[in-house]
């Protein structure tokens, strides 16, 4: 069964330090989205992409973060200079035209700023 | 943000029973709502969907009901099993876009 794949599983970094965190959505599907789990707190939407241009975004998806499909594979998310409350696990999802409602989730980057 | 709230933190169910996890919500503009299982160190595996024009979704041993007045969905799972053990979260899409609002989860336990 297809699935959404992130790399790394986990990544530590330091403040102020630029991660890309990567994802291989599911193959025809046409809408991407990051979301991010604070330990403790609940999952909380950051961003969806679709036909190349960012679609939605919430009030945590300022400047500092990014989003680029770079070829027909790949959907990365780029923090520029991180922070310690950046820590958090980030889930990368996909759905289909038709039914946009339903997503898929890859499992996960553990990232911890240090 | 408390639009999507799930009320018990955890549940305890005995193999073979029914487990009824609970989902209320504020916002008048969720046209569809979403269940997800969880296990650790994984992502949120989707389950079940149900169109707001809708009560009622069956899919196996999984059924969602929702009550529109009420502003209250609700996951069964007959018979529960010892791998139904995770965590489940409900979900929800507003019809402005594809965003979608979780709920902070419940973490069934289902006992053999």
């Amino acid at each position: 069964e297809p699935e959404v794949t992130q790399t790394p599983s986990h990544q530590v970094t330091q403040m102020g330090q630029e991660v890309i965190l990567r994802c291989v959505p599911i193959s025809n599907h046409l809408y991407f989205y990051w979301y991010r789990q604070i330990l403790g707190q609940k999952v909380e939407f950051l961003v969806s992409f679709y036909n190349n241009e960012i679609s939605e975004k919430s009030e945590i998806f300022d400047d500092q973060f990014s989003v680029e499909r770079p070829d027909g594979s790949n959907f990365t998310l780029k923090i520029r200079s991180t922070k310690l409350e950046d820590s958090a696990m980030y889930f990368c999802a996909s759905s289909e035209g038709d039914r946009a409602y339903e997503q898929y989730f890859g499992p996960g980057t553990r990232l911890t700023v240090t | 943000d408390q639009q999507v709230k799930q009320n018990s933190p955890s549940l305890s169910v005995q193999e073979g029973r029914i487990s009824i996890l609970n989902c209320d919500y504020t916002n008048s503009m969720f046209d569809y709502f979403l269940w997800y299982k969880k296990y650790p160190a994984e992502g949120p595996t989707f389950l079940i969907s149900i169109s707001s024009i809708k009560d009622k979704n069956e899919d196996g041993r999984f059924t969602v009901f929702l009550n529109k007045s009420a502003k209250h969905l609700s996951l069964h799972i007959v018979p529960s099993q010892p791998g139904d053990s995770a965590v489940y979260f409900c979900a929800a899409r507003n019809n402005a876009g594809n965003m979608l609002t979780f709920g902070g989860g419940t973490r069934l336990m289902v006992k053999p």
